[in-house]
Order: C-alpha cells, then structure tokens, then sequence
C-alpha cells in the first residue's frame, strides 16, 4: 500500500537553512509534492519534482529525490519566520491515481 | 484568477444532523478532490471526480456522505447524520494536470 512518513516537528533558528524529510513506499509515484499550510489555511502548493528528477530549485526551495531509497527532502535557504508553518509531502501514485498526504511536520522559526 | 473557493468556511451542528459543504474548483479544472484533515494529520482522500464522474470513492463512507458533481463544475458533500467523530476540516481541491490547488477549508464541528 501507500505510506508518507513524516517527522513531526523541526525548530530551526532564523537565517539558518530547514531541511524537512519524507520517506513513502509506493515505487509507483510518479510526482512528488511540498505543501505549506499555515494555521486556518488550506495547503499551499509549494513546489513538486518528477520521479525521474534528482533535484529540483526554486528560490530558496530545493527539492532532493532520492528514488532509490524513496526519500524526499525538502530544504528552505535563509529561513524566515514567515516560513513558519506545517509542511507537507504527498506522492501521486501511478497505479491508484491518487495523492498521498505525510502526516505533515512543524517547522518552526525563533530569531 | 480566482482560486478554489469553498463555503462556509466553519459550520457548527449538533450531532445526528445534517450539513453539506460547497466547493467551486478553478475554472476549467476537470479533477475535483474532496478530502478530511482530521487534527494534526494529513488530508485524507475521500472522493475524487473526473469532471461529473466519481472515479475513486473507495475512502467514502457511504452510509452518511455523498457527494455530486452533476454539471461538472461545482460539487457539494453532504453528511447526514453527522456523528461527533466527523468533526474535521473539508478540503476540496481541484488540478487540470499534475498540481492539484487547495481551497481554504470548512472546519466541521460536530458537538
């Protein structure tokens, strides 16, 4: 079946870089995606990578994919505390057609 | 362009009524989503249509929710009755490709 794992919760420090991992299982996802979703908000599509991709740049997003290992990551450059949210990954699974939510992690930034 | 806009944004109702939640996706997106994000978890999938067809209802617990989508465009899900553990936020989402875009959420509190 499908699986998204997340960790729950990373502080990091302002002007420091955040690195948020995933890990899922389906070997069938096709997209991989970042969503920020801040308090009484829906998701924010941040950002998603082909499963043929390695890496993927945005700004001061950067999106690692390790296929082999099924591990996404996702690392925010000079973090600010607007950036301060829950973060999730979801895979878009090729053989159901659907997309799968992580259980989201909580980054939070402290000058 | 207007995004995916959902209404009421909170909706409060004792148990064993009814309540519907209305979602109108980004014109032209042809998938519509409904999903729940129970407290402190991800969305979890419950129905998704490809424009008027419910394509995958397997997460729907049919005995209380439906949902429709008769002309393709806008949808409504509907619980009846609304049981304590339905409390939720109901997130409709909409893609035409591979980015599927969120609207704000109804938050459902079933007292």
């Amino acid at each position: 079946g499908e699986d998204v794992e997340q960790s729950l919760f990373l502080s990091v420090r302002e002007g420091d870089s955040s690195v948020i991992n995933c890990t899922y299982t389906d070997s069938s996802s096709t997209y991989l995606y970042w969503y920020k979703q801040e308090p009484g908000a829906g998701l924010q599509l941040l950002t998603y990578i082909f499963s043929n991709m390695d890496m993927k740049q945005d700004q001061r997003l950067t999106v690692l994919l390790n296929k082999k290992d099924k591990h996404l990551s996702l690392r925010i450059a000079d973090t600010q505390t607007g950036d301060s949210a829950i973060y999730f990954c979801a895979e878009l699974s090729y053989n159901t057609d659907k997309l799968i939510f992580g259980t989201g992690t909580r980054l939070q930034v402290f000058p | 362009e207007a995004g995916v806009v959902q209404s009421p944004r909170y909706k409060i109702i004792e148990k064993k009524q009814p309540v519907a939640f209305w979602c109108n996706p980004i014109s032209g997106h042809n998938t519509l989503y409904w999903y729940r994000q129970n407290l402190g978890q991800g969305p979890e999938l419950l129905i998704r249509y490809e424009n008027e067809e419910a394509v995958d209802d397997s997460q729907l617990p049919k005995d209380r929710f439906s949902a429709e989508r008769l002309k393709g465009v806008d949808s409504t899900l509907k619980i009846q009755p609304a049981e304590l553990g339905d409390s939720a936020v109901y997130l409709c989402a909409s893609s035409l490709n591979t980015e599927a875009f969120f609207g704000q959420g109804t938050r459902l509190t079933v007292v």
